[in-house]
């Protein structure tokens, strides 16, 4: 089974709406955090955020939040007033700190591309 | 201060040649991790590096790859009689520390075995 699941290969947004990016994970882990990374066309891989599987509160990071659902397994990133910089491959990432230690599972990635 | 920087930024080779791939942590990092990407796919672990402890080899797909980190700092990835299937884009990444929650990453090695 895949550890982490992003189901949207291509999502499209207009110019300063929000726009959500899924992602699901599966682990029997109970200590482990999610990411979400930006890699545009350039190909550098940039850092969003990050959320603890023991954070009560969902992460936010400006623009950038993080709909944690526990229970649900879903780990969303919500992406407010959309910039047409946002225009990037994101990847949703999952670290298992008991059985995988520090290495970062990804997801395969979607496309966002921002309209203006 | 300066990122992660990986040499070289291109590499093209025959197949069944050996290849070394680069890689410059941020200095101070004790953690580095090697993944690769195919195009068009997410990131695959390959092998991660903590301090003086031993490497994470477990994600290493044949005893054709292999990496070292000399003296805790540069980090060079070896494929040795390289196929088609290894093209893909090389990153590595670094840490402060292993369980730190960012890792920083470099530009990556675009390898293209011919």
């Amino acid at each position: 089974a895949q550890k982490i699941t992003q189901t949207q290969p291509g999502m499209f947004v207009q110019e300063k709406e929000a726009v959500t990016l899924d992602c699901t994970y599966d682990t029997s882990d109970q200590s482990y955090g999610l990411f979400w990374y930006k890699q545009p066309s350039s190909g550098e891989m940039i850092f969003l955020i990050y959320q603890g599987s023991y954070d009560e509160q969902n992460a936010t990071e400006g623009r950038y939040s993080l709909n944690f659902q526990k229970a649900r397994k879903s780990a969303n990133l919500v992406i407010s007033a959309s910039q047409l910089g946002d225009s990037a491959m994101y990847f949703c990432a999952m670290r298992e700190e008991e059985t995988s230690g520090s290495r970062l599972t990804f997801g395969e990635g979607t496309q966002l591309t921002v309209n203006p | 201060g300066a990122g992660v920087s990986q040499s070289p930024s291109n590499k093209v080779t025959e197949k069944g040649k050996d290849v070394e791939l680069r890689c410059d942590p941020i200095s101070g990092h004790t953690a580095l991790y090697w993944y690769r990407q195919s195009l068009g796919q997410g990131l695959e672990f390959l092998i991660y590096f903590q301090g003086n402890s031993a490497p994470d080899k477990s994600g290493l797909p044949s005893d054709r790859f292999s990496a070292e980190r000399t003296g805790g700092s540069v980090s060079t990835l070896t494929i040795q009689r390289t196929q088609q299937e290894d093209s893909a884009v090389y990153l590595c990444a670094s840490s402060s520390r292993g369980g730190a929650i960012e890792q920083y990453f470099g530009p990556g090695t675009r390898l293209t075995v011919t």
